[in-house]
């Protein structure tokens, strides 16, 4: 089966820069996209196909792709973004819809 | 303005089948190009996919419970259902159905989320 991998947790400090990276074979040929997850809350997209940012979310949040790698970067990190961050692409076929195992983001 | 809601039982029996109902309101699952998926999450952990319903019927599963799964929609009550048989206490978790975007039935993503419904599965 299809694998998406995050890293764990990420800590950060007020007004630094967070990255996390999202790694899986076909993440070249398939677009990417990122939700945010605060506790008890539904997930809230905040980057699709690959660096495209919904209307609302904050310009501080940004993607972008290097080969297997995609990463979503949040500039000038602010308390609140403090959550859990999820990947989602698709297999090679475009048939299944697939998550990532999820990164914590600490604002330290 | 788009919303979804999901409704069934809190508390399943292992071996039992569940039956959750997604109601959603601001698109018709009749339009081109829309789907509705569901999403489970377990206490403490990751997302995880669990199926696809698009505006033509066509029907995606996740392959390790692709055997259990059922989706079906009722375009006239804007209703999606998903159905899991064989139910055990690691199916535990969140199910939360969602809006679709893309493109055809490809570069699916999870655009509007409802809040989801706590299913536990306990004798």
């Amino acid at each position: 089966s299809y694998e998406l991998t995050q890293p764990p947790s990420v800590s950060v400090s007020p007004g630094q820069t967070a990255r996390i990276t999202c790694s899986g074979d076909t993440l070249p040929k398939q677009y990417a996209y990122w939700y945010q997850q605060k506790p008890g809350q539904a997930p809230v997209l905040v980057i699709y196909k690959d660096t495209e940012r919904p209307s609302g979310i904050p310009e501080r949040f940004s993607g972008s792709t290097s080969g297997t790698t995609v990463t979503l970067t949040i500039s000038g990190v602010q308390a609140e973004d403090e959550a859990d961050y999820y990947c989602q692409s698709a297999d090679s076929s475009s048939t299944y819809v697939v998550f990532g195992g999820g990164t914590k983001l600490t604002v330290l | 303005q788009i919303t979804l809601k999901e409704s069934g039982p809190t508390l399943v029996k292992p071996t039992q089948t569940l039956t959750l109902t997604c109601t959603f309101s601001g698109f018709s699952l009749s339009t081109s190009g829309v789907g509705v998926g569901w999403i489970r999450q377990p206490p403490g952990k990751a997302l995880e996919w669990l199926a696809l319903i698009y505006w033509d019927d066509t029907k995606r599963y996740s392959p390790s419970l692709k055997s259990r799964l059922t989706i079906t929609k009722d375009t006239s009550k804007n209703q999606v259902v998903l159905t899991m048989t064989n139910m055990d206490p690691v199916d535990t978790a969140t199910y939360s159905c969602a809006h679709r975007r893309g493109v055809g039935t490809v570069h699916n993503y999870f655009d509007y989320w409802g809040q989801g419904t706590l299913v536990t599965v306990s004798s």
